[in-house]
Formats: structure tokens, C-alpha cells, sequence
């Protein structure tokens, strides 16, 4: 079975340093590029960026560049989203996902994580 | 970045009920457009890739169309386990952009 696991929930406190963890399963983990995206509380979907775990390359949009970073050790079939320096608003549930494409790079998000919750409070 | 809207923000539905939900992107995307559906306390699943294509497992009730700025999602007869939210995203280039999300729920 295809799957991605995630680390378990998290609380922290403002300032801390976080990596959260998502390791795959079932399939080439090389193969696929995994992508975050996060989800405030009752909120919607936000894409955080990409990484294609055969050579490290990521693609991080704008409003999460600087503030997170994406890694993988493609030795342990395991993707991190890490933070360095928590703040309030980073409370949130972060999904993993595995990006599929199928014909002409239509890129889709086939595969996701059941999820980890981050709590960032003083 | 392309913006994605979805309309409605909600509606309220009876099973057996034909259901469309539109998601419109900010510039021409052609048919780079996913489908998510996202239970209460669950990840989302994909339904729809390239705006038409079913994905693999997913009732047959669903289906999507559209190209360039303007997609539909349509639930031909809807059943109890289909009320969820709704998210278009964008493939077309980064970053990924999902809409706001359509909630159905139960008239």
C-alpha cells in the first residue's frame, strides 16, 4: 500500500525550533516529488512548496520562503518541513503529499499524509 | 500568482441531489486543475486531475470540466458520504494555489 506517514503532533512554544517528519512507503520514494501544505484552523488549503527528494531540489512559494525549509533523506524514505524559530501563527495542521503528474505535467497531489498538528503557544 | 475563487461558499443539498460547484482561476490555466474532496478531521483526497480525469477508485457520480479560466466539479446524484469541502488547486505553474473551498453539507 502506498502511504506517507507522518510525525505526531506537536506543541511549542514561540521561538522554538520544530522538524516534523513524513516518510513513504509502498512505492520509489526518489520517484515522486512531496510537497507541504498547511491548514489553520478552520481555514482552507495553502501549498508550501516541493522537493524532489533524488536530488534535493525545492520550490518554495513566496509566502513560506525564509520562514520554512524542506529536506529529505531519500536514504530513509523521509521528507522534514523544519522551523527555527516558531511564532503563534505557525499553528496549524501540516499535510505531506505526494505529487503524481500524468500527461503533459498535469501535476496532482495523489497521496497525502493523515497529517501533523503543530500548537505554537506561549 | 493565480488566484482561485470557488462558488458557492457553501450549499445545502438533499441526497439524490445534482450538485455543481464552479472554481474560476485569475489568468488561463488550460486544463492544469485538481479536485479535492476533505472530510471533517480528514486529509483531503484527490478526485479530479486534469480537470477531467477521474481518479483512480473514485465513484463514477463525479466528474469535472472546463479549461482555461473556468471549471465545474459536478456530483450527479449525491450520497450521504459526499458531504465534505470542496478545493480546486491549480497546476499550471508555482506556487500551487488551491481555491477557498465549497462546504456541502446536508438540507
Amino acid at each position: 500500500e502506498v502511504q506517507l506517514v507522518q510525525s505526531g503532533a506537536e506543541v511549542k512554544k514561540p521561538g522554538e525550533s520544530l522538524r516534523i517528519s513524513c516518510k513513504g512507503s509502498g512505492y520509489s520514494f526518489s520517484s515522486y516529488w512531496i510537497n507541504w501544505v498547511r491548514q489553520m484552523p478552520g481555514k482552507g488549503l495553502e501549498w508550501m512548496g516541493r522537493m524532489d527528494p533524488s536530488d534535493s531540489y525545492t520550490n518554495y512559494s513566496p509566502s513560506f520562503q525564509g520562514h520554512v525549509t524542506i529536506s529529505a533523506d531519500k536514504s530513509f524514505n523521509t521528507a522534514y518541513l523544519q522551523w527555527s524559530s516558531l511564532k503563534a501563527s505557525d499553528t496549524a495542521m501540516y499535510y505531506c503529499t505526494r505529487q503524481a503528474v500524468a500527461g503533459s505535467n498535469h501535476y496532482n497531489m495523489d497521496v497525502w499524509g493523515k497529517g501533523t498538528t503543530v500548537t505554537v503557544s506561549s | 500568482d493565480i488566484q482561485m475563487t470557488q462558488s458557492p461558499s457553501s450549499l445545502s443539498a438533499s441526497v439524490g441531489d445534482r450538485v455543481t460547484i464552479t472554481c474560476r482561476a485569475s489568468q488561463s490555466i488550460s486544463s492544469y486543475l485538481n479536485w479535492y474532496q476533505q472530510k471533517p478531521g480528514k486529509a483531503p483526497k484527490l478526485l479530479i486531475y486534469a480537470a477531467s480525469s477521474l481518479q483512480s477508485g473514485v465513484p463514477s457520480r463525479f466528474s469535472g470540466s472546463g479549461s482555461g479560466t473556468d471549471f465545474t466539479l459536478t456530483i450527479s446524484s449525491l450520497q450521504p458520504e459526499d458531504f465534505a469541502s470542496y478545493y480546486c488547486q491549480q497546476s499550471y505553474g508555482t506556487p500551487f494555489t488551491f481555491g477557498p473551498g465549497t462546504k456541502v453539507d446536508i438540507k
